[in-house]
């Protein structure tokens, strides 16, 4: 398995709702990450979690809580989103911090 | 501050006609240099990781080259499936992540 597989594909959700976003891969990779990407933008790093621990949180506004169960799961909770907030969220995962990223299919989140 | 630029920010072919983009950047020692292509709503796919300045890699119609101040992505004989984002992204033996550029969108017309 070379993937790395995430869920919605697709996210509208109110600016009270609470809703989260899912995130696994079963290559062994030790590092999972979450970025955020706007339109015609790069990927703008999230969280990074390094063997199951927060290893770098990016100044993001404490409505996107990130959780990682376990070494193969990454979970990114969303509470109270503004409009601007509507993105695709990207989860990537990588064997060490050296290695190339194997990046998901995206989560395209829409806040009404 | 690790910085990664991209050129041309769009580029139009037509199928057939070679071309390159560009990614320089400017890094505190690099560990590595790395092409990705992203197609629209799609997340990115991984092509090339480069280390050391000198170092070629090629794959189907794709070929990246590298020194020490920019990289090469050479398309040759290009086809409409190849229209995507090109990103380039940096890692520093000093930063923790990557540094995305801003990225290269390419359109091949038949």
């Amino acid at each position: 398995d070379t993937e790395v597989t995430q869920t919605p594909k697709h996210l509208v959700m109110g600016m009270t709702n609470k809703k989260s976003l899912k995130c696994e891969q079963h290559m062994g990779h030790r590092a999972m990450y979450w970025y955020k990407q706007k339109a015609k933008k790069p990927p703008e790093l999230m969280f990074v979690y390094s063997y199951e621990k927060l290893s770098i949180n990016e100044s993001v506004p404490s409505r996107f809580s990130p959780e990682c169960p376990n070494s193969s799961l990454l979970n990114l909770h969303l509470h109270a989103l503004q409009p601007e907030d509507s993105a695709l969220y990207l989860c990537a995962s990588s064997q060490d911090r050296d290695g190339g990223y194997t990046f998901g299919s995206g989560t395209r989140l829409t806040v009404v | 501050e690790d910085q990664v630029t991209q050129s041309p920010e769009a580029l139009r072919l037509q199928e057939g006609e070679s071309s390159s983009l560009n990614c320089s950047y400017t890094v505190s020692g690099l560990r590595g240099l790395f092409w990705y292509r992203q197609d629209p709503g799609k997340g990115p796919e991984f092509l090339f990781t480069l280390y050391s300045a000198g170092e070629e890699k090629e794959k189907e119609r794709l070929k990246a080259t590298l020194t020490k101040k920019e990289s090469f992505l050479h398309i040759t004989a290009p086809k409409p499936e190849d229209s995507a984002t090109y990103l380039c992204a940096v890692l520093s033996f000093n930063g923790q992540n990557f540094v995305f550029g801003p990225g290269t969108r390419l359109s091949v017309l038949p």
